[in-house]
């Protein structure tokens, strides 16, 4: 089955660090990602939509400076938390569609990342 | 906009029983896709099933069935026999079957998180 490999799983650091998580598709090809935030006990709420090539689009309320997303090929896209700060803290979750997307390939997710900010 | 309520909050069940989790959904749309992920305490995200709105037959995947009602907008997930390792955050989502902008999102409920009882 289609693999979304996230790394790093879990992240510790200082504020106003800046910190890199890649979402990669192991044995497919992704021409869609998705990033997502999830606080504790609530939903996924989606932040944005990278497509490879081109710039994310952000959802309402998600300042895209503040979140950068990369999806330089297929199979990698990045989110980068700049200058985090504690509130920043929470567990993000990137997942990936199959080329095709206008299929029923459904969403792909990767392990998730916790993100803490001291 | 479409939404999706799931409105139990917490379900349990005992271990070999068979349990139901409520969905309902709003949409104007006739072409969609609905899906029901598990959340295990590991965090990732697994699809359980999945059903296109245009087929009348509830889809099945072993222990695992909906329940879809297109003009009522329901979309129940019944587990039978269920086991330890169903334990999880059970989440309801909605697609567009036309994806708007060449890429479209998943949106999600709030979630049933399920206790199986030994």
């Amino acid at each position: 089955g289609a693999v979304v490999s996230q790394h790093p799983s879990r992240v510790i650091c200082k504020s106003g660090t800046s910190v890199k998580i890649e979402c990669r598709s192991l044995d497919f090809q992704a021409t869609t990602m998705f990033w997502y935030r999830q606080f504790p006990k609530q939903s996924l709420m989606l932040m944005a939509t990278s497509n490879e090539g081109s710039k994310a689009t952000y959802e309402q309320g998600v300042e895209k400076d503040k979140f950068l997303i990369n999806h330089a090929s297929l199979t990698l896209s990045t989110l980068t938390v700049t200058s985090a700060h504690p509130e920043d803290s929470s567990f993000y979750i990137c997942s990936a569609v199959e080329e095709g997307w206008y299929s029923n390939q459904p969403q792909h997710f990767g392990d998730g990342t916790r993100l803490s900010i001291l | 906009a479409q939404t999706v309520t799931q409105s139990q909050p917490e379900m349990s069940v005992q271990e070999a029983e068979t349990v139901t989790l409520s969905c309902t959904y709003d949409t104007s749309e006739s072409d969609y896709y609905l899906f029901w992920y598990k959340q295990p305490p590991s965090r990732q995200m697994i699809l359980v099933i999945r059903q296109e709105a245009y087929k009348q037959q509830n889809a099945t995947e072993n222990r695992f069935s909906v329940n879809f009602q297109k003009a009522a907008k329901s979309f129940s997930l019944k587990i039978s026999d269920s086991q330890l390792g169903d334990a999880a955050m059970y989440f309801c989502a909605y697609r567009s079957y036309y994806p708007q902008g060449g890429s479209e999102k998943l949106v999600f409920g709030k979630g049933t998180k399920l206790t199986v009882n030994p």
